[in-house]
């Protein structure tokens, strides 16, 4: 079974400081995902990464950036915390066929207060 | 943009049958998945439709309608345990880039 693993299931941060949310796949998968989930919302996407070192915007990119210096991780980073980043962070994975379903971490709720 | 549209929540009997819609209006069409999600936990993967018709896997099963840009998530024989979101996304023009709709939470009652 694919394991995707989130390093925080709480976080608690202030205003301004800088945070890395950070996730590690076990099974070789391309391509990587970050995602922010809030009520009424649903899943929106913050970055991706295709392959090592290659990262593109998603919907939402704003406040944030990532880094994907090794295949097996993929770390989110807020710059700067603000208290509308606070939500639940979901990371994902997939073999690089657009066809195959994302595989979830657990995710991190984080408060910025 | 992306539309996807589902309804907030639903509720049903154990035994019972529910079917959960979703609609989509998206730049491209790739493909449709269906997504389970307990409180507190990661979704997990249930079912992915690209041709028009219906897809069954033991109790659920799913349904696509290209033409009409809309799907169902039907479950038969409700437990307990479905009690759970249940997550629709579509696969547009970008492979990379699922829209996700808000999800409908579905309770199962004794």
């Amino acid at each position: 079974d694919v394991k995707v693993t989130q390093s925080s299931r709480y976080l608690v941060k202030r205003t301004g400081e800088k945070v890395f949310l950070e996730c590690v796949q076990d099974m070789d998968h391309e391509n990587m995902f970050w995602y922010r989930q809030d009520p009424g919302l649903g899943l929106r996407l913050i970055y991706f990464s295709y392959d090592v070192k290659m990262k593109e915007k998603g919907d939402i990119p704003e406040g944030y950036s990532v880094s994907r210096e090794k295949k097996e991780r993929f770390s989110l980073i807020l710059e700067s915390a603000s208290t509308n980043q606070t939500s639940m962070y979901l990371c994902a994975s997939r073999p690089g066929l657009a066809a195959s379903p994302l595989h979830f971490g657990n995710g991190t709720r984080l408060t910025v207060t | 943009g992306q539309n996807i549209d589902q309804p907030t929540e639903m509720t049903a009997t154990e035994g019972a049958i529910v079917q959960i819609n979703c609609t989509y209006q998206t730049s491209g069409f790739n493909g449709l998945f269906w997504y389970q999600q307990h409180a507190g936990e990661a979704p997990t993967f249930l079912s992915y439709n690209v041709l028009d018709g219906l897809e069954e896997k033991g109790r659920f099963s799913s349904f696509l309608s290209r033409s009409k840009g809309y799907s169902y998530l039907l479950l038969k024989e409700l437990q307990m345990k479905d009690s759970a979101s249940y997550l629709c996304a579509v696969r547009g023009s970008n492979d990379y880039k699922l829209s996700f709709g808000a999800g409908t939470t579905v309770t199962v009652r004794a």
